[in-house]
């Protein structure tokens, strides 16, 4: 069964940082691009972050280009998302997808984040 | 950036009913490869977003065939043949042709 589970959301100040894992399991992980797409409360879905397979592609929207570190450990079946100079808009729900033919597949349950002073 | 734009903002259906969601992107999402990255989610209440449709019109794995899609270079449908009461919940289509990846902002279906 695909799991994919994030953690290392919570509560930080506005400026601080902010690290997301996800741990994978049930497919072969370092065979898929992955993601991070987040939604705010009561708010659509907006795509955050993808790598590459080996991890040597990044992509953003300039909403987080330049704050936002996406990155991924395939030995460890694991993705990250390093989050810098966070503001109040930033506060949402942040899920990992796996990709598969440039569709976001399997998602995990989310974690919260909350950008506040 | 790609604009996704869905209607309507939200139904109500009865059981057993049919009903289509429209999606319409600014810019022709046909690739250099020649397929077309349209995609359709659903988030049901309370839950994290579920593929549905890929590439426009390939069901998702477990996905039952009461839901197919149709449509090509800017104008995209869902189609929901037979509402069951398990379909409640926003969809969303999504393109992943152009960077950066956009979507549409829903289609909340209620049930009667």
């Amino acid at each position: 069964e695909v799991q994919l589970v994030e953690s290392g959301g919570g509560l930080v100040q506005p400026g601080r940082s902010l690290k997301l894992s996800c741990a994978a399991s049930g497919f072969t992980f370092s065979n898929y691009y992955m993601a991070w797409v987040r939604q705010a409360p009561k708010k659509g879905l907006e795509w955050v972050a993808t790598i590459s397979t080996s991890g040597s592609r990044t992509y953003y929207p300039d909403s987080v280009k330049g704050r936002f570190t996406i990155s991924r450990d395939n030995a460890k079946s694991s993705l990250y998302l390093q989050m810098n100079s966070l503001k109040s808009e930033d506060t949402a729900t942040y899920y990992c997808a796996s990709l598969y033919l440039r569709c976001f597949d399997y998602w995990g349950q989310g974690v919260m984040v909350t950008v506040s002073s | 950036d790609v604009v996704m734009t869905q209607t309507p903002p939200s139904l109500s259906v009865a059981i057993g009913q049919s009903v289509s969601i429209s999606c319409k992107s600014s810019q022709s999402l046909v690739y250099s490869d020649g397929k077309t990255y349209l995609h359709w989610l659903l988030q049901s209440p309370g839950r994290s977003p579920k593929r549905l449709i890929y590439q426009v019109s390939n069901l998702g794995s477990g996905v039952p065939d009461r839901f197919s899609g149709t449509g090509s270079q800017k104008d995209f449908t869902l189609k929901i043949s037979r509402v069951e009461a398990e379909d409640l919940g926003v969809y969303y289509c999504a393109q992943t042709t152009h960077f950066p990846f956009t979507f549409g902002s829903g289609t909340k279906l209620e049930i009667k």
